[in-house]
């Protein structure tokens, strides 16, 4: 199994611009979670999915992210516009039962 | 939201040591997992342990649930041990499927 894969591994761009996360989860693996990692916040869990399904979306910061989960396969993270305070690594990770696995993450800077 | 702190937020040893983290949390929880965040910044599962005891190799984790605490043990510790160790939860409920992330506990382990 080729684990939890993310793209782009590294994206670097100025305000104001649009980004999108690319994430695909492990086969079969019926749950989905993005995450952001900062130094001054720690981890946190901005969504998550469930059978394709958004089922709690509090973590989102603010209305210029958003997070669309087309089929089980694939899973995008959408800022527009982007801020330099949107810098962070982003992780999307998938669950099997209880054990939630994790992908190399993006790291994003905003100029 | 629960309360997630580990202890201590620094280690540095020499290789051939032992050690022992602490996660404490605030409320009943029926997720915990620890995780091993690698200098290249990849979070690698370690345990996935609600309870009880477990054992890998040089490492092993005790959940105490009904006391609220969770220990992972390091025993003769090795430079790739080096890097952040994540105790994370989750509780149910509302929370069913979100894993609450504490602040971690920062190893560098010298040769």
């Amino acid at each position: 199994d080729a684990g939890v894969i993310q793209s782009p591994r590294h994206e670097v761009t100025e305000m104001g611009q649009e980004v999108t996360l690319r994430c695909k989860p492990i086969s079969g693996h019926n749950s989905l979670f993005w995450y952001r990692q900062t130094m001054m916040r720690g981890l946190e869990l901005l969504i998550y999915f469930n059978n394709n399904v958004p089922i709690d979306d509090s973590g989102m910061p603010e209305d210029r992210f958003s997070a669309k989960m087309p089929n089980a396969s694939f899973s995008t993270l959408k800022i527009q516009p982007s801020e330099p305070r949107d810098s962070a690594v982003y992780f999307c990770a998938s669950k099997s039962g209880q054990t939630q696995y994790f992908g190399p993450g993006t790291r994003l800077l905003v100029l | 939201g629960i309360q997630v702190e580990q202890s201590p937020p620094d280690l540095i040893l020499q290789e051939g040591a032992n050690s022992t983290l602490r996660c404490n949390f605030s409320d009943s929880v029926n997720n915990l997992q620890w995780f091993h965040q690698n200098p290249w910044g990849q979070l690698i599962n370690l345990f996935y342990i609600p309870s009880g005891t477990k054992q890998n190799g040089r490492l092993s984790a005790t959940t105490v649930a009904t006391e609220r605490y969770s220990l992972l043990y390091i025993s003769s510790s090795q430079t790739t041990d080096s890097g952040v160790y994540f105790c994370a939860v989750e509780t149910g409920g509302t929370s069913y499927g979100k894993l609450t992330f504490g602040q971690g506990t920062i190893l560098t382990v010298h040769p």
